[in-house]
């Protein structure tokens, strides 16, 4: 049964600071792993999908990696703004699935002014 | 450009009352569609996905189900609400599976059952 972790749990840093932000999952026959951002009370907002056969994607001051022999990934923020303060999610979409997502219970952030 | 529409925002319900949930997705045909529900302190968990009108597999046992009778509306229904049923329920949908396949979700409804 695929499952999904996220480290750490929550993280705090100061304003300007690059930040890493870690998944990794147990199965690696995957189609895809998607980087979402969620608000307080809002929903989801996707930020970067990795399809299985890539290494990295890039958008603005996101990068992500994928490993998937290893079962990895990572999502990179530079220079971090207040308004990056969100819980970041990591989600894997299971090949042979009908675009089922298993979800990590998500990394909380916060960036200090 | 596509867009998920997705409401109530908000909804308390008292024990035992039933639900509905509403879910329509624009600028897009024959899409997948997705219910997950997620709990305090807890990931996202699927509930239920829809490939086609009147398709429903559910991924859970569960006090609820859910219905496709259009193809771009998807609808979470309860006949009696149970206090664990409360949680922030997401609708989402996608064009296609595969590896290119991203998922785009709805902005969520609080339910609360007291």
């Amino acid at each position: 049964k695929q499952e999904v972790t996220q480290i750490p749990a929550a993280l705090s840093v100061p304003e300007g600071e690059n930040l890493v932000l870690n998944c990794s999952f147990t199965d690696s026959a995957i189609y895809n792993l998607q980087w979402f951002r969620q608000d307080p009370g809002k929903g989801l907002t996707s930020l970067l999908l990795i399809q299985s056969s890539q290494r990295e994607q890039t958008s603005g001051r996101l990068n992500a990696s994928l490993d998937k022999s290893s079962g990895r990934s990572t999502l990179y923020i530079a220079a971090s703004q207040p308004g990056d303060s969100a819980t970041y999610l990591c989600a894997v979409m299971e090949g042979g699935s009908q675009g089922n997502l298993i979800f990590g219970k998500g990394t909380k952030l916060s960036v200090k002014p | 450009s596509q867009t998920i529409h997705q409401w109530p925002a908000t909804l308390v319900q008292p024990v035992g009352s039933p639900l509905s949930l509403e879910c329509t997705v624009e600028g897009t045909s024959n899409p997948n569609l997705y219910w997950y529900r997620q709990a305090a302190g807890r990931g996202l968990q699927l509930l239920f996905y829809s490939v086609g009108i009147g398709q429903i597999s559910s991924e859970v046992p569960q006090n609820l189900s859910a219905s496709r009778p259009q193809d771009r509306q998807f609808i979470l229904s309860s006949k009696k609400l149970l206090l664990s049923d409360s949680g922030f329920y997401l609708c989402a949908w996608s064009p296609m599976t595969g590896a290119k396949t991203e998922a785009f979700f709805g902005q969520g409804t609080r339910l609360t059952v007291v």
